[in-house]
């Protein structure tokens, strides 16, 4: 079954907007992944947060988890051109089997 | 973090062949992880590849159809078997772990006709 769930699926916002993407999840996990793609490329790793923490910084990215919710939300702040990618975020299996169980991914565009 | 070269980087292939991809890491992993991404979709994870044994499938995909090659710590190789329309995607492989993070090839993208 789908893991996780992005919203909204799209996104088009002005560049120098923040953009904010949420995730849910159904299981229960050790962390938490956000990546993004570029024009169906590979993909870049983001950001990782714990079960156990509650928000993360990196730059111009701010996560957030929730596990009562079982959310997250990826917050970019001042956002570029070059931010026009895909954002997808991505769990661990539970059970301490390896490999990611991904959302849906929201496809964001930045007007320039 | 690991650098990991995909190759080939897209294909065009007639149905009923078989496309072989590969995955270089310039360091020794013990898993490989390979992903399928269908048009417009998430990524699934196909397999994990481990040196010295069979892969582990996931469900849904099957050996004969996904066959993966683990000689060494450092390549492995994914073949799409018999290829149908169905199998046009982006593979990708993946190598980490889930506490660190993982690190993605940049993709093969199949187009089969």
């Amino acid at each position: 079954s789908q893991q996780g769930e992005e919203d909204p699926q799209a996104l088009s916002i002005q560049e120098g907007e923040n953009a904010t993407m949420n995730c849910s999840y159904k299981t229960s996990i050790n962390n938490l992944q956000w990546y993004r793609q570029n024009s169906g490329r590979g993909l870049v790793h983001l950001i990782l947060i714990r079960s156990n923490e509650r928000e993360k910084h990196s730059g111009r990215l701010r996560v957030t988890l929730d596990t009562s919710k079982k959310s997250s939300s990826l917050l970019i702040t001042a956002s570029r051109a070059a931010d026009t990618a895909s954002y997808f975020c991505a769990t661990d299996r539970g059970g301490g089997a390896d490999g990611l169980t991904f959302g849906k991914g929201t496809h964001l565009i930045i007007q320039p | 973090s690991a650098v990991i070269s995909q190759k080939p980087s897209r294909d065009i292939c007639q149905r009923g062949t078989s496309l072989t991809i590969q995955c270089q890491v310039d360091s020794q992993v013990t898993m490989m992880f390979w992903y399928r991404q269908q048009p417009g979709q998430s990524l699934t994870l196909i397999a994990t590849a481990n040196q010295g044994s069979e892969a582990t499938y996931e469900s849904g995909f099957v050996i004969d159809k996904f066959p993966i090659s683990r000689p060494n710590l450092t390549f492995s190789t994914l073949t799409v078997s018999n290829m149908s329309p169905e199998d046009s995607s982006i593979y990708l492989c993946s190598v980490g772990g889930w506490v660190v993070g993982y690190t993605f090839g940049s993709g093969t993208r199949l187009t089969v006709v």
